[in-house]
This record gives structure tokens, sequence and C-alpha cells, in this order.
């Protein structure tokens, strides 16, 4: 089935890392993303993975994916309070390339 | 480069009217995508169409909603007779290709009262 998941909330220290964690059920995707959504605001493509690839790092984003354990992590290098935001993960099939699976978000606050 | 670009930003219908979303997909795009999102919720796929054609409406209810892309235009997604349980933001992505990143609108949200 189709199916993507991740916890729902991430507190973390400002200046800290902040990782966020997914799973995902279907092991035919092509690209994993991660989008960001601030408050009233549309999804903002933060990066995303090929599903032949294991890590890309964007400045202070890391994406490792485990195919294997159909894990994916998106890992920000120092934490600021702009990062407050909800953090989708998202997946396309192969089967059906037309259509993304989101995950339910994971909200992402800073503390001072 | 403009964005996805979508209108309204904000929608308020009664019960039983009509509601049209409107979505310019980003210049060189010509796939388009419509999502739902209800509240505290990930997006869920509605409707995939390429000029003129839909390709895809597996996610869209059976009735009271629609979907067009025509060859001149915005993408239009239709919702008549709106009941209170459609209030969500509604998502338009746009992609160069099918198997390219989707890049999202800022959303509609609906209100229905």
């Amino acid at each position: 089935g189709e199916d993507v998941e991740q916890s729902l909330f991430l507190s973390v220290r400002e200046g800290d890392s902040s990782v966020i964690n997914c799973t995902y059920t279907d092991s035919s995707s092509t690209y994993l993303y991660w989008y960001k959504q601030e408050p009233g605001a549309g999804l903002q493509l933060l990066t995303y993975i090929f599903s032949n690839m294991d890590m890309k790092q964007d400045q202070r984003l890391t994406v490792l994916l485990n195919k294997k354990d159909k894990h994916l992590s998106l890992r920000i290098a120092d934490t600021q309070t702009g990062d407050s935001a909800i953090y989708f993960c998202a997946e396309s099939l192969r089967s059906s390339a037309s259509k993304i699976i989101f995950g339910s978000g994971t909200r992402l606050s800073i503390r001072p | 480069n403009a964005g996805v670009m979508q209108n309204p930003r904000h929608l308020v219908r009664r019960r039983g009217q009509e509601a049209r979303l409107r979505c310019s997909p980003m210049k060189g795009h010509s796939h388009v995508y419509w999502y739902r999102q209800l509240p505290e919720e990930g997006l869920k796929f509605m409707v995939y169409l390429q000029k003129e054609n839909i390709i895809d409406e597996s996610g869209m209810p059976k009735e009271r909603f629609s979907a067009e892309f025509p060859k001149e235009g915005p993408s239009i997604l239709r919702i008549q007779q709106v009941v209170r349980g459609d209030s969500a933001a509604y998502f338009c992505a746009s992609s160069p290709d099918s198997d390219q990143p989707q890049h999202f609108g800022d959303g509609t949200r609906l209100s229905i009262l």
C-alpha cells in the first residue's frame, strides 16, 4: 500500500541540529521529497532525492535515504528560529508518477 | 520567473454555492496537479491534468468536483453545491514533465459558511 509516516512534533534548541524522520511503505518510489510549510503559506520544495541515491547535501540540509528500511531523514544543521514550520515527507511512485503521497507533517518548534 | 499562481488566496462560500479555484502553472510547465489539505493533515492528491486532458482523477470525489486545464488560460478546480466538509486548503502544483519534481502554489483556503 501507499503510506508515508512521520512523527507529529519535534522541539529543538536554537543552534542545535534537527533530525526529522520518515518511513514509507512503497518500495517503488522514484523521488522522495521534503517540503516546508509555514503558517498560512504554501509548500516550499526544500530538497528531494532520487531513489537510487543514499545521501544528498545542500547547505544546512542533509537527506539520508535507507532503502532497505524504507527510511528517509532530513537533518537541518544549526537550526534557526526561521526554520519553525511543518515539514512534509513525500514520495512519488514509479507506478503513478503523477501523484505525490504525503505524510501528515512534523511540526518543528525552536526553543531559545 | 513567477512560481505557481493560485487565486483567490481565500474564498468564502455559503452551502449550496459554487466554488471556482484557479491555478496558473509555472512558465514552461504543462502538467498540473491539484491537492487538498484538511486541517492538521497532509496533502491528498485529487487530480492530474495535462493541457486539455485529465490524466489521473483517482483522488477526486465522484460528485460535485470537476477540473479542467484548457488550451488557453489557467487550470480550474470547480466544486458545485459546496458543503461544510469542503472547507480546506486546495493546492495546485505544476511540473514540466510527469517525472519531474512538482512545485506548489500558495493555495486557496476555502471556507464554507
